[in-house]
């Protein structure tokens, strides 16, 4: 059955460093967003994106923020500078076109990332 | 702008007996609404999913959840808990196909 894969399961990292989270959605979808779990809390929609452009972002997403569809498969999540704040899990999630009926996104298994 | 309250952080039952985890929403629109199961460490996993067909809808595991648009409501059950049902279950709304609003999620422990 096909899913969304993210890597790394486990990102460490010092403040002020850039991130880069990698999403490979499902082959067929074009809907691609990204979420993210603050421990202990709920989960937060960032972004969406379609047809190589945002869709829509949350006020999260701010310029520190950006996200790229590099080739036909991978979708990323880059964080310029990390705040300790910025440590979270983070869900990509991917979603087929509706035809008639909304289809449901589907997610990945997250990547935990912490910032010292 | 859509949302969901989930009325219960945390929920105990023992098990054999019945589920009942609440949701209510809010939308402009005629909503899609979902339930999300996430076990500890693991990703979120879809259990089931409304989109305007009917308003009871069974998903996997045994779960149902019936919409009910005079109560904003769409409440998740299951007559029979088991121990593998221990987990954080979120409560999803979406409007016209756009990002998913999560509930703050609601714990379920399941005493032996």
């Amino acid at each position: 059955e096909p899913e969304v894969t993210q890597t790394p399961s486990h990102q460490v990292t010092q403040m002020g460093q850039e991130v880069i989270l990698r999403c490979v959605p499902i082959s067929n979808h074009l809907y691609f967003y990204w979420y993210r779990q603050i421990l202990g809390q709920k989960v937060e929609f960032l972004v969406s994106f379609y047809n190589n452009e945002i869709s829509e972002k949350s006020e999260i997403f701010d310029d520190q923020f950006s996200v790229e569809r590099p080739d036909g498969s991978n979708f990323t999540l880059k964080i310029r500078s990390t705040k300790l704040e910025d440590s979270a899990m983070y869900f990509c999630a991917s979603r087929a076109p509706d035809f008639g009926s909304y289809n449901e996104q589907f997610f990945g298994p997250g990547t935990r990332l912490t910032v010292l | 702008a859509q949302s969901v309250t989930q009325l219960d952080s945390h929920v105990s039952v023992s098990e054999g007996t019945p589920v009942l985890l609440r949701c209510n929403y809010s939308s402009s629109y005629s909503p899609s609404l979902f339930w999300y199961v996430q076990h500890p460490n693991k990703g979120l996993q879809l259990l089931l999913k409304y989109t305007s067909a009917a308003t009871l809808v069974k998903g996997i595991n045994g779960f149902e959840a019936e919409f009910k648009k005079s109560e904003t409501s769409f409440h998740l059950t299951k007559p029979s808990a088991h121990m593998s049902d221990a987990a954080e279950y979120f409560c999803v709304v979406s409007d016209l196909g756009n990002d998913m609003r999560f509930g703050a999620g609601t714990r379920l422990t399941v005493k032996p």
